[in-house]
């Protein structure tokens, strides 16, 4: 089994729609992270958190939110679901070793498409 | 603020050939730098990484990369390209000095033919 799990996988949904992007992760990371993955752009970072009690914002927070339940699970959700959301996401982990060199374990990815 | 630019979104080599990724970085800091690499519906894995101890990094599946603050390089290279290492990779920075996050780079897709 994967050490870090995105669910979906594949999504396809229409522009206003509510959508939720779950991530869990069985590595005892504390710290979690939403990618966006872009042609062209590389990856880029939506919210981070250290721990359940801190999230913080990245650099393409607009648009989105997170929930932190638990130390090992971390959700995305995009409110109000628009096309330039299309994108493939990624959940990463670090704990604080590797955080501090900035290594992250990455899942393998919700592609999602907004109709 | 830091930044990362990869010269060249493909690069084509032929199996046996040599294998060059450009990546050049800006940081305010001494940085640390890191080379990951997607695989087809993959997620991202960690090939190498500098954290300002031996500037030429060895990393997995044979690929290396030298850094040199003259140049602002991180370039990633592997003698010898297989069918396997056709992927995209993605040079990426975080500042040294505590936690940051990692800046990364656009991407190169590496394609490799017989």
């Amino acid at each position: 089994d994967a050490d870090v799990t995105q669910t979906p996988r594949n999504r396809i949904t229409k522009t206003g729609k509510r959508i939720m992007l779950e991530c869990s992760q069985t590595k005892g990371h504390d710290r979690m992270y939403w990618y966006r993955q872009d042609p062209g752009l590389g990856l880029r970072l939506i919210y981070y958190s250290f721990d359940v009690k801190d999230i913080n914002k990245g650099e393409i927070s607009d648009g989105y939110s997170v929930s932190r339940q638990a130390q090992a699970k971390f959700s995305l959700s995009l409110e109000s679901a628009i096309p330039n959301q299309t994108a493939l996401y990624f959940c990463a982990t670090s704990d604080l070793a590797s955080g501090r060199t900035g290594e992250l374990f990455f899942g393998e990815g919700s592609r999602l498409t907004v109709l | 603020a830091q930044s990362v630019t990869q010269l060249g979104s493909h690069v084509s080599v032929s199996e046996g050939a040599l294998v060059l990724l450009r990546c050049n970085y800006s940081s305010s800091v001494p940085p640390y730098l890191f080379w990951y690499v997607q695989y087809p519906n993959q997620g991202l894995q960690l090939l190498l990484k500098y954290t300002s101890a031996a500037t030429l990094v060895k990393g997995i599946n044979g690929f290396e990369a030298e850094f040199k603050k003259s140049e602002t390089s991180f370039h990633l290279t592997k003698p010898s390209a297989h069918m396997s290492d056709a992927a995209e990779y993605f040079c990426a920075v975080s500042e040294s000095s505590g936690y940051n996050k990692l800046i990364f780079g656009a991407g190169t897709r590496l394609a490799v033919h017989p």
